[in-house]
């Protein structure tokens, strides 16, 4: 069955830096575009970047524009979010989804990873 | 990128029926028949309940179900259950080729 799977998430101090990895399985990896979605503790989601699936477009929220950068490896079946110039309004859990080809939705989601900013 | 406009809570006794609002503009829910809408249980994963406005994937009940008029959308649930009480989240694809959520609506079952 479809399964993402993510991982990297931990304590990074203010201004630093944090890589989040996705393992998917269960699907044909390279045929699917790949989203990130976080949620900040006690708030509602907010989609944050987006990967089509071979990595040729790539799409960011404002919110994170210039500090993240989403990447994939179709060979390992692995979407990554890199997260630079980390801010205490990053600190959420951040969600790796599978996207429901030519339907511009998230189907599967993981079970998140957390990213607490904090010095 | 505003986020949809959402209820903050909705409420309704076992076996009613609610309605839940999603607003945007002409450049998100308006523009395009891609709403989804999300339950999210508490600390759980979100999990998508309809997409295209109407359509609901393979193993989701059919009390629950999908509209849309101009630039709000809605989700309906009948048949209310104690284990519909949950967080639901509208989403939609942008112009701008992004995603917007909704602020999300905590729906409690009386």
């Amino acid at each position: 069955q479809v399964q993402v799977v993510e991982s990297g998430g931990g304590v990074v101090q203010p201004g630093g830096s944090l890589r989040l990895s996705c393992a998917a399985s269960g699907f044909t990896f390279s045929n699917y575009d790949m989203h990130w979605v976080r949620q900040a503790p006690g708030k509602g989601l907010e989609w944050v970047a987006f990967i089509q699936y071979d990595g040729s477009k790539k799409y960011y929220a404002d919110s994170v524009k210039g500090r993240c950068t989403i990447s994939r490896d179709n060979s390992q079946n692995t979407v990554y979010l890199q997260m630079n110039g980390l801010g205490a309004e990053d600190t959420a859990m951040y969600y790796c989804a599978k996207d429901l080809r030519g339907h511009w939705t998230l189907d599967y989601w993981g079970q998140g990873t957390l990213v607490i900013v904090s010095s | 990128q505003s986020a949809l406009t959402q209820p903050a809570s909705v409420s309704g006794s076992p076996g009613q029926s609610i309605t839940i609002s999603c607003t945007g503009t002409s450049s998100d829910v308006g523009g395009y028949n891609f709403v989804s809408w999300y339950q999210q249980h508490p600390g759980k994963a979100p999990q998508l309940l309809i997409y295209d406005v109407t359509n609901r994937p393979s193993g989701v009940s059919n009390r629950f179900s999908g509209s849309k008029s101009g630039n709000t959308a809605s989700l309906t649930i009948s048949g209310l259950q104690a284990e519909d009480e949950a967080d639901y989240y509208c989403s939609s694809y942008t112009r701008s080729i992004t995603w917007v959520f909704g602020g999300g609506t905590k729906l409690t079952v009386l």
